[in-house]
């Protein structure tokens, strides 16, 4: 079986203050690992993804996650938050299952 | 189309009526899901087609919900006999098959289906 847990619904952070948005997930063989961004009324894109290879993974607009096996984590990160960074955000798992499973996601909101 | 494509953006319909909901994938990919996504809650899986493979149809909340593939391309999710709790955003998304098996896929906007 495969799941994903996000802790905290909702997140609110001032603009340029630290991003942190958490996931940890349940596996029982090596995982995928994934975060995707919905922004309003739009479908949802991958922001990054972990596939066995470097552990600390590099996404697009300044984002950054770190898979930590001991953790079972893949803390999605970015150092300084932008207004425009305000959406939902999604972590998901695969395991060679056909389909992704997302997590319930996180709405980070950003203070100006 | 360069992206997925989903057709209504908005549906509103009453209690008891069937609905059909279109999704037309990227152009060559082979792979094709269906998702729903609830208010205050995450993604959930609904069905999977690849290539000519029979569909993985565990996601499936009842029998209210079927769902076919013509021709290898676009997509109809139906569901008959609509409830309230059938209100929610119905998303497709596509991938290739090698992006498919390690979770790159494309998304539409997504329906929006309010069940009165």
């Amino acid at each position: 079986a495969q799941s994903v847990t996000q802790l905290g619904s909702h997140v609110s952070v001032s603009e340029g203050a630290l991003v942190l948005l958490r996931c940890n997930y349940s596996s029982s063989v090596p995982p995928y690992l994934f975060w995707y961004v919905q922004y309003p009324n739009q479908g949802l894109q991958l922001l990054l993804k972990y596939t066995s290879a470097a552990t600390l993974v590099k996404g697009i607009n300044g984002f950054e996650a770190e898979f930590k096996k001991s953790e079972t984590s893949f803390h999605l990160t970015k150092p300084s938050a932008h207004m425009s960074d305000a959406a939902e955000y999604f972590c998901a798992v695969n395991t060679g299952r056909r389909a992704l499973t997302f997590g319930s996601g996180t709405r980070l909101q950003v203070q100006p | 189309g360069a992206g997925v494509s989903q057709s209504p953006s908005n549906k509103v319909t009453e209690k008891g009526k069937d609905v059909e909901l279109r999704c037309d994938p990227i152009s060559g990919h082979t792979a094709l899901y269906w998702y729903r996504q609830s208010l205050g809650q995450g993604l959930e899986f609904l069905i999977y087609f690849q290539g000519n493979s029979a569909p993985d149809k565990s996601g499936l909340p009842s029998d209210r919900f079927s769902a076919e593939r013509t021709g290898g391309s676009v997509s109809t999710l139906t569901i008959q006999r609509t409830q309230q709790e059938d209100s929610a955003v119905y998303l497709c998304a596509s991938s290739d098959s090698a992006s498919g098996i390690i979770g790159e896929l494309f998304f539409g906007e997504g329906s929006r289906l309010t069940v009165l």
